[in-house]
This record gives structure tokens, C-alpha cells and sequence, in this order.
């Protein structure tokens, strides 16, 4: 079963504009990482950010920020005022202590397109 | 710059070709791990490795192998490549230690897509 869903596949929205990425994330453990990775057009996955499940406060970073409510079981992901560089597939991720083989289960993604 | 480097960017190759991708990764990491990507399923985990001639199953092992002779090096081995196949493989590494593995950030390559015609 995917324990990472992303419900959105695909975001479109013209320069400026904010945009939220949705995760929900299923795990019967207490202790898990959440992590969140941009994958541009060329094609690396690149980290955005870890988050532990006994830290529920919301960061940000530049135009990214960040909201961890472990009572919806949802980790979202904003960017403000989107840029065309932020034009990506980007890919929620969960690390899950019961699977006990120590792998990430990502989301599906959600590719995101910013206009000029 | 760290670097995660896949050798091949685009893939083209024949059913039951066998099929051989590499993975090199220039910062001592313990941990390396083959992904595919496939549209509206995202990243499946292949195999991983934490250790120099160690390999773990990951979700989708049937139909491919892997090899680590090296500790920078992990190769993907497609023994009869098939048509279900074709797909984007990406490989990542990570800092060592069994207990850190699951929290420790990975480092992408840039991937390689492969189509098995």
C-alpha cells in the first residue's frame, strides 16, 4: 500500500503567484522522517528539507516554507511569489522505522509549471 | 561539488539485450540504492546496498541484479531486459551507518532513461 500520497499531479500558475503542495503520509510509527525533493528538468532529485515527527514546527526557508501537523498525518509544501526556476516535479518522502529495511516510500509527485 | 554520477543519460536497447548501468559516487558514502521512476507511481525502490559487497531487496527487485565490487561504485544489472523495462533509473547514495541510513538525505545522479525496444 503507498503510504506517501500526493493528491495533486500536476500544478499550473503564472509567476508570482503562491503555490501549495499537498502530502499525506500513513505510518503506525512514532518516530519517522519526513522529507520533501525537487526534481528539476535535468533530472536530479534535489533535498529540500528533513523534518522529524517530533518536531511539528513550521519552517521557512526563503520563498519555501512548510507546515508538519502530525494530527492530519499532512506535511505541505508552499512556495511564494513562484519563480520560473521552481518549475519542477517535486516529491514528498517518507521514512518508515516499521517497514524495518530502512527505505524512503515517495509520493507519486507533483509537477509544478510556473509562466512568466 | 559532491557528485553522484550516472553514465549514461539515454538508453537504448533490444529485448533480452543484458543491460548494465553504473553508478559512481565520489563521496565515501556507505549507502547507494537504485530507483525507477515511472509517471504517476514515483520513485521504487530496485536494491540498496550499505556496504561494499552487501545488497538489500528493495520493493521491485524481479528481473534485475546488482553489483558492488567498489565502495563508490554500484552497478544495475538487467540480465534479459523486457519492454516493462523502459523506464527512468535513478541511483542516490548516502552517509553510512545501518542506524542513520533511514534518516540521512541521498544524493541523486541525473538518471538514466532507458527504452527497451
Amino acid at each position: 500500500a503507498q503510504k506517501v500520497t500526493q493528491a495533486q499531479t500536476e500544478i499550473s500558475v503564472v509567476e508570482k503567484e503562491d503555490v501549495t503542495l499537498d502530502c499525506v503520509y500513513e505510518t503506525r510509527d512514532t518516530t519517522y522522517y519526513l522529507f520533501w525533493y525537487k526534481q528539476p528538468p535535468s533530472g536530479e532529485l534535489v533535498f529540500l528539507i528533513r523534518r522529524n515527527s517530533f518536531d511539528e514546527q513550521n519552517e521557512i526557508s526563503g520563498r519555501y516554507s512548510w507546515n508538519f501537523q502530525k494530527s492530519t498525518s499532512s506535511f505541505n509544501f508552499t512556495i511564494t511569489a513562484s519563480q520560473v526556476v521552481d518549475s519542477a516535479v517535486y516529491f514528498c518522502a517518507l521514512s518508515d522505522p516499521s517497514s524495518n529495511d530502512y527505505k524512503l516510500s515517495f509520493g507519486a509527485g507533483t509537477t509544478v509549471t510556473v509562466r512568466a | 561539488d559532491v557528485k553522484v554520477t550516472q553514465s549514461s543519460r539515454y538508453l537504448v536497447k533490444r529485448t533480452g539485450e543484458k543491460v548494465f548501468l553504473e553508478c559512481v559516487q565520489d563521496m565515501d558514502h556507505e549507502n547507494m540504492f537504485w530507483y525507477r521512476q515511472d509517471p504517476g507511481l514515483g520513485l521504487r525502490l530496485i536494491y540498496f546496498s550499505y556496504d561494499v559487497k552487501m545488497k538489500e531487496k528493495g520493493d521491485i527487485p524481479e528481473g534485475y541484479s546488482v553489483s558492488r565490487e567498489k565502495k563508490e561504485r554500484f552497478s544495475l544489472i538487467l540480465e534479459s531486459a523486457s519492454t516493462n523495462q523502459t523506464s527512468m533509473y535513478l541511483c542516490a547514495s548516502s552517509r553510512g551507518g545501518s542506524d542513520l541510513l533511514r534518516y540521512e538525505k541521498l544524493f541523486f545522479g541525473s538518471g538514466t532513461q532507458l527504452s527497451v525496444l
